[in-house]
């Protein structure tokens, strides 16, 4: 099945340092998501950004969509050890009852002390 | 108030056995959605749920698996002569009327021996 594609597989940086995780896709979506996953909360939403829509911000949290190149990123500045999880970023496509989102692989983040 | 709930958190089977799994969205959420994750990967779907629409079955992977859904409450989720590739991760997620950020329970993870 299609599914968005992130990259890089793993990030490590130090604590301070930003990271930037990429998520193409190849057909045409409703929205771009990202989600964040690690032992202790789960997965959880982080950012929804629409088609129309080029960049958003929510606190230290930076993503930006290209849909001429079915495409985004994931700026995550001045990171912090508790940052470390995986980003999977899900694109919402179809519509009515076929409309689902499809999953990355995901982007494993380190942030080191 | 209560998040997604499942049950399970962990099941260890044998294989050839049946299993179900349950969840429990959040009240008020319209939309129900179950997802497969192996170790290691992506969120692979599996069945949506929406209203008391049919539901979207495209994701199950073969006919031993099948999911109901109560109005629009409980989900339940049964593997039939559960197979060791079956292992994973089973997440169950939720979604309000109108709404596309899915809220996700903290999954029943199958061991399959």
């Amino acid at each position: 099945s299609q599914q968005g594609e992130e990259d890089p597989q793993a990030l490590s940086i130090q604590e301070g340092e930003n990271a930037t995780m990429n998520c193409s896709y190849k057909t045409s979506i409703n929205n771009l998501q990202w989600y964040r996953q690690n032992s202790g909360r789960g997965l959880v939403h982080l950012i929804l950004i629409r088609s129309n829509e080029r960049e958003k911000h929510s606190g230290r949290l930076r993503v930006t969509l290209d849909t001429s190149k079915k495409s985004s990123s994931l700026l995550i500045t001045a990171s912090r050890a508790a940052d470390t999880a995986s980003y999977f970023c899900a694109t919402d496509r179809g519509a009515g009852n076929n409309r689902k989102l499809i999953w990355g692989l995901g982007t494993s983040l380190a942030v080191n002390p | 108030g209560a998040g997604v709930s499942q049950s399970p958190s962990n099941k260890v089977t044998e294989k050839g056995k049946d299993v179900e799994l349950r969840c429990d969205p959040i009240s008020g959420h319209t939309a129900l959605y179950w997802y497969r994750q192996r170790l290691g990967q992506g969120l692979e779907f599996l069945i949506y749920f929406q209203g008391n629409s049919a539901p979207d079955k495209s994701g199950l992977p073969s006919d031993r698996f099948s999911a109901e859904r109560t109005g629009e409450s409980v989900s339940t989720l049964t593997i039939q002569r559960t197979q060791q590739e079956d292992s994973a991760v089973y997440l169950c997620a939720s979604s309000p009327p109108g709404g596309y950020e899915q809220f996700f329970g903290p999954g029943t993870r199958l061991t399959v021996l």
